[in-house]
């Protein structure tokens, strides 16, 4: 079946502009996950929505940067004012949360390249 | 969280088997271990996971010690196409969500 799609897969934005990056996650998936990947680094949680439950905003880096998913199911991550130091490769993960916690398998899209110049 | 160390890199040559070791001293009763591994330019990909015995499944097989202190991913017969990061995690089933926290990961090269 369908994985998770990503869209743009590319995206150069200058210094400023606010962005939104969309995660289609797998179908009857009631986890999101975002996370971003800067240069030579490890993986990054941001945000995290299950079902109807407030979404765990924990990893946000700052203000700038909000999600929201419209009925449980499409994400979009957006970014507000763009700095150089957003650009990042930004995945997003689905999980069906069927056994529950930590024995459910995430499923990550290829990921958006975010470009700020 | 509980915390894991992996080396940074290893090298393996193709067609033979790998050996990926991760140390989680600090492990608790209801932490799982869980391998993702992220090949160039992809999203990382589950591989496999388990809580105290050996587990097998088609990509490879977790070898988890006694203690729970270790564990050691074994791909059996490396391919040009396992050359990725392979990230040793542990998700606590106590702590009520499911966010991954991955760590820096092994960097492994497949050698022809």
């Amino acid at each position: 079946g369908a994985g998770v799609s990503q869209s743009p897969s590319n995206k150069v934005t200058e210094k400023g502009k606010d962005v939104e990056l969309r995660c289609d996650p797998i179908s009857g998936h009631t986890a999101l996950y975002w996370y971003r990947q800067s240069l030579g680094q490890g993986l990054e949680f941001l945000i995290y929505f299950q079902g109807n439950s407030a979404p765990d905003k924990s990893g946000l880096p700052s203000d700038r940067f909000s999600a929201e998913r419209t009925g449980g199911s499409v994400s979009t991550l957006t970014i507000q004012r763009t700095q150089q130091e957003d650009s990042a490769v930004y995945l997003c993960a689905s999980s069906s949360l069927t056994s529950g916690g930590p024995t459910d398998t995430q499923y990550f899209g290829p990921g958006t390249r975010l470009t700020v110049l | 969280d509980a915390k894991t160390t992996q080396p940074n890199s290893m090298e393996s040559n193709e067609e033979e088997p790998v050996h990926l070791p991760c140390n989680h001293s600090t492990i608790s009763g209801t932490d799982y271990i869980h391998w993702y591994r992220q090949l160039p330019s992809q999203g990382p990909e589950y591989v496999i996971h388990g809580l105290t015995s050996n587990v097998n499944n088609r990509m490879a097989s977790l070898a988890i010690a006694e203690d729970r202190k270790s564990s050691t991913l074994i791909l059996h017969r490396a391919t040009l196409r396992d050359a990725a990061v392979y990230y040793c995690i542990l998700r606590d089933v106590l702590r009520g969500d499911d966010k991954i926290i991955f760590g820096k990961g092994t960097r492994l090269h497949i050698l022809p």
